[in-house]
């Protein structure tokens, strides 16, 4: 079954830095993979996709992600962070079996420091 | 934009109470979901639901929840006899087809008392 790894719980970073965050998946085939952003009370909104081609993928925001087969990673970023991009981030994957559910994982807190 | 649609945003309920959560999804979309999120915890799935029938889900739809379209627009998902553990986010998802992102509403928060 297919599953999603977020390494790290909770990331503090200043307000102008880079940021990258973690995302590792296990699937059987060529995954369908998303970054989600969820600000606190609020829904999840989408940042980016991964279907196929360009392994960078832009999103809104300012972010972008670049799917690594060879590693299973599908990693995060964004060269320059805004205290606005204090989130929980959730990268997900699109599930087996054709009913299109995805598998969310664990998630990342960003806080952004002044 | 098009949007996915939830009411209420909270919900606050007693233990062995029935309620409904609604969500009106995109108008296009055929594929509809729910998912919930227990506090601090990650994003779960609990059901997909295509052609008026439920089409996928999880160990955690049980038998005290049910969904239903009972209308062209709205989806709905009822928790026949709340238990404290069902105090949580849910969040209703809609797709134009299944191998595409979806569409999540802003969730409702459900706090079973």
């Amino acid at each position: 079954a297919q599953s999603v790894t977020q390494p790290d719980i909770h990331i503090t970073v200043s307000e102008g830095a880079s940021l990258e965050l973690r995302c590792n998946y296990s699937y059987g085939a060529t995954p369908y993979l998303f970054w989600y952003v969820q600000s606190p009370g609020q829904g999840l909104q989408l940042l980016l996709k991964y279907f196929s081609g360009d392994t960078l993928v832009q999103g809104i925001k300012g972010f972008e992600a670049e799917f690594k087969r060879s590693q299973s990673s599908f990693n995060l970023r964004k060269p320059s962070v805004h205290w606005s991009d204090a989130a929980e981030y959730f990268c997900a994957v699109l599930g087996e079996g054709g009913a299109g559910k995805s598998t969310f994982g664990d998630g990342t807190t960003l806080t952004v420091k002044p | 934009e098009p949007e996915v649609t939830q009411t209420p945003s909270h919900q606050v309920t007693q233990m062995g109470q029935e309620v409904i959560l609604r969500c009106v999804p995109i108008s296009n979309h055929l594929y509809f979901y729910w998912y919930r999120q227990i506090l601090g915890q990650k994003v779960e799935f609990l059901v997909s639901f295509y052609n008026n029938e439920i089409s996928e889900k999880s160990e955690i739809f049980d038998d005290q929840f049910s969904v239903e379209r009972p209308d062209g627009s709205n989806f709905t998902l009822k928790i026949r006899s709340t238990k404290l553990e069902d105090s949580a986010m849910y969040f209703c998802a809609s797709k134009s087809s299944p191998n595409t992102e979806a569409f999540f509403g802003q969730g409702t928060r459900l706090t079973v008392v």
